[in-house]
């Protein structure tokens, strides 16, 4: 069985510019979730999905990030304009649904933001 | 907030058991204990989880204590390849399936 898939795995950007990360979840999932993990500290989450509608973005900086997916499977998540403090890995999960709490992570993206 | 007390640091060497504790003191009746690992450069990846009654599958065991205020999980012969962050995390059956991650404890297997 694929895993959740996620490109780039590594983008270095300069401040104020823009970013956008992908994610492909498994195969029949119908939750998808963002978290940001800053070095040193546990994932938090941003976003999550249930198919393609957006169940919490409570922790979701919304003047500057911003999340879809489309069709409820595939995701973006976008940062515009980017700040040093979004320097971080972001990670995406998919789950069966969102009372089935084993969530499977992808590699995750690293972000450096100089 | 995490609602889990960790500790930050654990040694263990190479074919003995590893220990983890979890302090979760204001668990309620309907949240479950749920352990996940991070290995360096790679994401979190699903251990194991419990209401009250132990649990063991091909990776680990997990022991809830019968106040269910704290929980131990179990490597039973740890390697190399089990050096990594070791997160426990409670979760309710009304959550959302939001995670909230702490810091976890680092466990460090040596030869």
């Amino acid at each position: 069985e694929a895993g959740v898939a996620q490109s780039p795995r590594y983008k270095i950007i300069e401040k104020r510019q823009s970013v956008a990360f992908w994610c492909n979840p498994i195969s029949g999932h119908a939750t998808l979730y963002w978290y940001q993990q800053i070095l040193g500290q546990g994932p938090k989450l941003l976003i999550q999905f249930q198919n393609n509608g957006v169940v919490d973005d409570s922790q979701l900086p919304k003047d500057r990030f911003s999340a879809e997916r489309l069709k409820g499977v595939d995701s973006t998540l976008k940062i515009q304009p980017a700040k040093l403090e979004d320097s971080a890995v972001y990670l995406c999960a998919s789950s069966v649904s969102f009372d089935r709490y084993e969530q499977f992570f992808g590699p995750g993206t690293r972000l450096t933001v100089l | 907030d995490a609602k889990t007390t960790q500790p930050t640091s654990m040694d263990c060497a190479e074919g003995r058991a590893a220990n983890l504790p979890c302090n979760h003191s204001t668990i309620s009746g309907n949240e479950y204990v749920y352990w996940y690992r991070q290995i360096h450069s790679q994401g979190p990846q699903y251990i194991i989880h419990g209401l009250k009654n132990n649990e063991t599958n091909e990776m680990a065991s997990l022991i809830i204590t019968e106040d269910r205020k704290s929980s131990t999980l179990i490597l039973p012969h740890a390697t190399l390849r089990d050096t990594a962050v070791y997160y426990c995390i409670v979760f309710g059956s009304g959550n959302t399936g939001k995670l909230i991650f702490g810091q976890g404890t680092t466990l460090q297997v040596k030869p």
